[in-house]
């Protein structure tokens, strides 16, 4: 069975341009999440969605970051425009059940970007 | 404000001998803790899922222990490997069904 799959792996962009992932999760995972992995740090969440529904994006900083998930299964998370400060690692991950803490999470490689 | 720590710093060990990763939270009353593993370029991989009321969860050569009134979490590696090497990052999990990562701890196993 497929993975988390993502793309691109990587992205080198220069400050102003716009830049967009894609992640396609497990099938049948409900639970679909984006993470921001800055250099030795660990992952934190900036989109949690169950099925169409973001249902946690506090942390997502809207006025140049937005997300999608049309039909529930694959997702595009999109920067627009790009800061020096937006490069890091943007992981997708993905879990069967709808939120539950404790469900173990399934990540993709990521998408390392750069910018410029 | 909420923390979690692990020690920044790379563990160095020999192949053979049990590594320790220690996992510390303040200000936090998470339900569940859960122990990835990293590899460069790579995403993390889930290991072991413990929660408040387990002292201890075991899988193969991994134990984890969870002791809520020292808000910490000890994740042991036996007999380890050159492969084990790799970070390993601790994640809390309080009501608020949100997954929080600590910043992880690299472990190098030399033969």
């Amino acid at each position: 069975e497929a993975g988390v799959v993502q793309s691109p792996r990587y992205k080198i962009i220069e400050k102003k341009q716009p830049v967009a992932f894609w992640c396609n999760p497990i099938s049948g995972h409900n639970t679909l999440y984006w993470y921001r992995q800055n250099l030795g740090q660990g992952p934190e969440l900036l989109i949690r969605y169950e099925n169409e529904e973001a249902v946690d994006d506090s942390q997502l900083p809207k006025d140049r970051f937005s997300a999608e998930r049309l039909k529930g299964v694959d997702s595009t998370l999109k920067i627009q425009p790009a800061e020096l400060g937006d490069s890091a690692v943007y992981l997708c991950a993905s879990s069967l059940d709808p939120g539950l803490a404790y469900n173990e999470q399934f990540f993709g490689p990521g998408t390392r970007l750069t910018v410029l | 404000s909420q923390k979690i720590e692990q020690n920044s710093e790379a563990l160095n060990i020999q192949e053979g001998k049990t590594a320790t990763l220690t996992c510390n939270y303040t200000n936090y009353s998470p339900a569940y803790l859960q122990w990835y593993r990293q590899d460069p370029g790579r995403g993390p991989v889930f290991l072991l899922l413990i929660r408040e009321n387990e002292k201890e969860k075991r899988k193969e050569r991994l134990k984890v222990t969870f002791d809520t009134t020292l808000k910490q979490s000890l994740f042991h590696i036996t007999a380890s490997q050159p492969a084990d090497s790799a970070t390993y990052l601790c994640a809390l999990a309080g009501g608020f069904q949100k997954l929080v990562f600590g910043t992880g701890t690299r472990l190098l196993v030399s033969p």
